[in-house]
């Protein structure tokens, strides 16, 4: 069965500065996808990011970014400039290939100090 | 385009009811999928509907089911409720092909008291 860990419970940065979410997880297959959601306030799980696992390019969306390390099962989340809306929990998630079932971690609170 | 919707937002049952609560996925969206959230066991996978056929199921009792219309609503139901039935139950959908990302509604808080 596959598994994802996120081993910071919390976090904190200071707003406009750089934090980093870790993720790894387990799995046997070859093909499957790899995603951060958030989940503020509000309880609505919203997708930051995705990674497919046959592309060796890191994913990038504005100010989040990826670093996929396929060999060490490592999926880590880059937020640069930090902004208080970024407050919220971030859930690392995977997914095989053909599957709707998504396996996610524990989840990081993130904290933005003004 | 209306996003992903749950409803009721919240709940109150009583130990021993049964409870019915109701996703509306995305317009065009054919896969439907339900997750229980807790504090102690986190996000977990109930199960997945699509084209109105479940199609993968998580670990949980069978009080635990639910169904798909052929508008692609879905219900999930939860009979008998226990203490540890309390929890934000989310649903996600998506097209349902292998690339796919899911979309979330937001939840429903389910309280057994």
């Amino acid at each position: 069965a596959q598994t994802v860990t996120q081993s910071q419970p919390e976090m904190s940065v200071q707003e406009a500065e750089t934090v980093t979410l870790s993720c790894t997880y387990d799995t046997s297959e070859s093909d499957y996808y790899l995603f951060w959601y958030k989940q503020p306030p509000s309880r609505q799980m919203i997708l930051v990011i995705r990674q497919e696992a046959y592309k060796q390019q890191n994913a990038t969306e504005n100010r989040f970014s990826v670093n996929f390390q396929k060999a060490a099962k490592s999926f880590s989340l880059k937020i640069s400039d930090s902004q208080l809306g970024d407050a919220a929990m971030y859930f690392c998630a995977y997914k095989d290939f053909g599957n709707e079932k998504l396996t996610f971690g524990t989840g990081t609170r993130l904290t933005i100090i003004p | 385009k209306a996003g992903v919707t749950q409803t009721p937002r919240y709940l109150i049952k009583t130990r021993g009811q049964q409870v019915t609560l109701s996703c509306s996925p995305i317009s065009g969206h054919r896969s439907v999928s339900w997750y229980q959230q807790t504090p102690g066991q986190g996000l977990q996978f109930l199960f997945e509907y699509f084209s109105e056929t479940q199609r993968n199921k998580g670990n949980f009792p069978g009080r635990f089911s639910g169904r798909q219309f052929s508008n692609s609503r879905s219900e999930m139901n939860v009979s008998t409720l226990e203490l540890g039935d309390s929890a934000l139950y989310l649903c996600a959908s998506s097209l349902g092909g292998p690339s796919t990302e899911a979309f979330f509604g937001q939840g429903t808080r389910l309280t057994v008291v």
